[in-house]
């Protein structure tokens, strides 16, 4: 089982859709969540984190996060073209060395207009 | 203007010809890890480095050594490169007590191809 989960896509989506996208993690104790995009041919950077079972909002973006299920998802309100890209999934898992952040191998998400 | 660089950007060679690509940050970051991106597998920690001098296997540290002289700089090198470390590299970098909250800086990437 992988540490952390995605599934590739492509998700398609219309303009002004709602894009859902969803990550499963295996380690119950991990402790801290993320959000990254990645376009094409670009670098990864952060757009959230999470850190407690819940919601959190930032402009069009939500972040959700149930450690009970262990899954955590992004959901993006009235998706533009410009949303089109990868969205990795990142957890901080405990470790005896000390914390460790990994990455999931994220879905591609394609707004169509 | 705050930024990681990483050279060269581009580069292709042939088995066993040892190459470095350099990384540099300008934020004053203490922690500095290299990644390697594929398809289907992620981004995959090679080395990270917590300050000067001070440096860590990732996951896949295998045929990659780095070194931390100084505090802006973590270059990344391969002694003898394989086809199989074909791949996309990325350096990032974070202060300390911000690695816990994922805030990592990506550089633009390198891709390396390995004839």
């Amino acid at each position: 089982q992988k540490e952390v989960e995605q599934n590739s896509g492509p998700l398609s989506v219309p303009e002004g859709a709602i894009a859902s996208l969803n990550c499963t993690y295996s380690d119950r104790v991990s402790q801290s969540f993320f959000w990254y995009r990645q376009y094409s041919g670009k670098s990864p950077e952060l757009i959230m984190s999470i850190y407690s079972n819940g919601d959190k909002e930032d402009g069009r973006f939500t972040a959700q996060l149930n450690k009970a299920s262990q899954y955590v998802s992004l959901l993006i309100r009235d998706s533009q073209p410009s949303d089109s890209a990868t969205y990795l999934c990142a957890v901080i898992r405990v470790m005896g060395g000390g914390n460790k952040l990994t990455f999931g191998t994220g879905t591609q998400l394609k707004v169509e207009l | 203007e705050a930024q990681v660089t990483q050279n060269p950007r581009y580069l292709i060679t042939v088995t066993g010809k040892k190459l470095t690509v350099t990384c540099s940050q300008n934020m004053n970051h203490e922690y500095m890890s290299w990644y390697r991106q594929d398809p289907g597998l992620g981004l995959r920690q090679i080395y990270y480095s917590m300050n000067v001098e001070v440096t860590d296997k990732g996951d896949v540290p295998e045929g990659y050594k780095v070194s931390r002289k100084e505090k802006r700089n973590f270059p990344l090198i391969l002694e003898s490169p394989s086809p199989n470390q074909t791949s996309l590299y990325f350096c990032a970098s974070s202060l300390n007590q911000r690695v816990n909250t994922g805030e990592l800086f990506f550089g633009e990437g390198s891709r390396l191809t390995v004839l």
